[in-house]
């Protein structure tokens, strides 16, 4: 039971590269969504799902794409990556009845130069 | 605007020591409040949370105390431990209709703990 795994774990990027930062989780959790973690600035909530083929904006989605095809999975997309987006990203997945009670994943660095 | 306000940045306390975080929240429709763990290299883990019709909870040395008329709540934390060193995070979670949400995060409180 691997819980929710995101990949790759530190990533440099140049200015205007696009990735995918990838998110797993096996707990048939309906909920997921990416927020970014900033020095002095806490977590804030980039986009979510509430199931497969469900995807909503959070606080900060500009630069950001999601989708979710499967339960399982809920990538993040950088179209063109500016250093504004050099931060650590966190993916996290709960249950409905449980939306506070998430799962995070490791985090992954993101570094934009 | 910063819908979820936490104080101190940080905090030093002694071994055996209460530590105490304090948060503040504008928007009254948020509907559930939770405080988040947060080790360095990890992702946050919930500790504890509170519903706004309780005044407080209490898990095991976590202690959760909730004003709604002031709209602040705070984490007490007994006993503290070079264990509990971490940084905290508290939230406040908004649900709307047709499953959306909004769980808003303080900027947190890196807590130290010293022998």
């Amino acid at each position: 039971n691997a819980g929710v795994t995101q990949t790759p774990k530190f990533q440099v990027l140049k200015t205007g590269q696009s990735m995918t930062l990838q998110c797993a989780q096996d707990m048939n959790h309906e909920y997921m969504s990416w927020y970014r973690q900033d020095p002095g600035m806490g977590l804030r909530l980039i986009h979510y799902s509430v199931g497969a083929g469900i995807t909503d904006q959070g606080e900060v989605p500009n630069g950001y794409n999601v989708s979710r095809s499967t339960t399982e999975d809920f990538p993040l997309r950088l179209l063109s990556a500016a250093p504004s987006q050099t931060s650590v990203y966190f993916c996290a997945s709960s249950r409905r009845e449980e939306l506070t009670a998430a799962f995070f994943g490791q985090g992954t660095r993101l570094t934009v130069v | 605007q910063q819908q979820v306000k936490q104080s101190p940045q940080s905090l030093i306390v002694q071994k055996g020591g209460i530590s105490i975080i304090n948060c503040a929240y504008e928007n009254t429709a948020f509907d559930y409040f939770p405080w988040y763990q947060q080790f360095p290299g990890k992702g946050p883990a919930l500790l504890i949370a509170i519903r706004p019709d309780v005044s407080e909870k209490k898990e095991g040395r976590f202690t959760i105390s909730f004003n709604k008329s002031a709209k602040q709540f705070s984490l007490h934390i007994m006993d503290s431990q070079p264990g509990d060193s971490a940084t905290y995070f508290c939230a406040a979670l908004q649900q709307h209709s047709a499953g959306s949400y909004q769980l808003t995060f303080g900027k947190g409180t890196k807590l130290s703990v010293i022998p």
